[in-house]
């Protein structure tokens, strides 16, 4: 499957825990977005990342969540200590280049906090 | 600030049918449009794009036009299918921006047989 690859699908987390998101992108892509969909919303800029850097954050709330795209490995966005509000999908896209178009989306991961 | 609108929630048609679904914007700076397709449960997928540069663009069953001057777009299928049932998302991305893609809410298109 050479598709952007999230994992894991469903994540359920109590108030005050840590969620970490992981995403592949498709091969021979390296530049990644991360987007939040809340219930009856359309999607969310998060931020976007390439290789190392982050280029663009200005979706990103300012306090318990970060991202990252190292060298080597997937995409993660990570939320600590969690609120009911962060419940949501979060979907990942990749392109091969900046100016390259459509995004190509994965299937999301879908988050719980009890 | 809903910069990208989607003001139909639903559009129900029959098969065989032409499907017409709209989308309004208010940042004159978008030049670039891009329709996706979402069923439950999975990812948007691609559907067609269009450059600011033109008026229409056409991929099979599916139309895209784009009126500037109303700041408008539409996306026409015909003839409608009941595979096309889903969630239809409009998104914009800005000149000279960082290519993050701006998306209206979505209009649930149904189609009968």
């Amino acid at each position: 499957n050479a598709g952007v690859m999230q994992n894991p699908r469903h994540l359920v987390r109590r108030r005050g825990q840590e969620a970490r998101l992981r995403c592949s992108p498709m091969k021979g892509h390296s530049h990644v977005y991360w987007y939040r969909q809340l219930p009856e919303e359309g999607l969310k800029f998060m931020v976007y990342l390439q290789k190392e850097n982050i280029i663009d954050e200005s979706g990103m709330p300012k306090e318990r969540f970060s991202a990252e795209f190292p060298k080597e490995g997937p995409s993660i966005l990570r939320i600590q200590q969690v609120v009911r509000g962060d419940s949501a999908a979060y979907f990942c896209a990749s392109s091969r280049d900046r100016a390259d178009q459509p995004q190509h989306f994965g299937d999301g991961t879908r988050l719980s906090i009890l | 600030d809903q910069q990208v609108k989607q003001n139909s929630p639903s559009l129900s048609v029959q098969e065989g049918r032409i499907s017409i679904l709209n989308c309004d914007y208010t940042n004159s700076m978008f030049d670039y449009f891009l329709w996706y397709k979402k069923y439950p449960a999975e990812g948007p997928t691609f559907l067609i794009s269009i450059s600011s540069i033109k008026d229409k663009n056409e991929d099979g069953r599916f139309t895209v036009f784009l009126n500037k001057s109303a700041k408008h777009l539409s996306l026409h299928i015909v003839p409608s299918q009941p595979g096309d049932s889903a969630v239809y998302f409009c998104a914009a991305r800005r000149e000279g921006g960082s290519e993050k893609l701006v998306f209206g809410k979505g209009t649930k298109l149904t189609v009968n047989p």
